[in-house]
């Protein structure tokens, strides 16, 4: 199994803002998965991304995946004070287990 | 529905005491995993179970054992807790492990060892 490595460590906007972070890894994947953490709560499944798929939507969020870099970006567009939280990737393998790194810490501003 | 349920959500423990962090899924998925999360350490899995009746190791299972009682429960035991086990522990269930379905996670477990 192998860990995402998330880039920034922590991100601080303001409201309105977007708000990128990135993930990259070191083997290959069939997919990348990517959550949310708010404080002291469990993470929540944001996105899936497949190995063969280069960009994906879901609301205000952006995934893409560069396969030959190995790394994907998370973009929250317009962000809000409510999207405050952590955010880990997770790469996944064959082994089928994920294992998360430390995550981005993002803070918005009201 | 519920999704995961951990219990309890609070604990303190001496050093040398054992307990069991219970944990149910009501999505009837078959893979079951334990994970700990220490700040500044993101999360790493402790064990696993791929399937009722499986389990495996994870990163971290040192000081740790588990068991799946059923495709619903699936618990994690410290027979002698130590300091380094303090930490929050998260149970998350997904529908099979070997295709990376995604994960579902319970609220946590915030274990304080003295």
């Amino acid at each position: 199994s192998q860990q995402g490595e998330e880039d920034p460590q922590a991100l601080s906007i303001q409201e309105g803002e977007n708000a990128t972070m990135n993930c990259s890894y070191k083997t290959s994947i069939n997919n990348l998965q990517w959550y949310r953490q708010n404080s002291g709560r469990g993470l929540v499944h944001l996105i899936l991304i497949r190995s063969n798929e280069r960009e994906k939507h879901s609301g205000r969020l952006r995934v893409t995946l560069d396969t030959s870099k190995k790394s994907s970006s998370l973009l929250i567009t317009a962000s809000r004070a409510a999207d405050t939280a952590s955010y880990f990737c997770a790469p996944g393998s064959n082994t089928g287990k994920l294992i998360f790194g430390q995550g981005t810490t993002l803070q918005v501003k009201p | 529905n519920a999704g995961v349920t951990q219990t309890p959500k609070f604990q303190v423990l001496k050093t040398g005491q054992s307990m069991t962090l219970q944990c149910a899924q009501d999505m009837n998925h078959n893979s079951m995993y334990w994970y700990r999360q220490d700040p500044g350490m993101g999360l790493r899995l402790i064990y696993y179970s791929a399937s009722e009746g499986t389990t495996d190791k994870g990163e971290v299972p040192n000081g740790y054992n588990v068991s799946r009682l059923n495709k619903r429960e699936f618990s994690l035991r410290l027979e002698s807790a130590a300091p380094s086990q303090t930490s929050v522990y998260f149970c998350a269930s997904s529908e099979q492990v070997q295709v990376n379905e995604k994960l579902f996670f319970g609220s946590g477990t915030q274990l304080s060892v003295l």
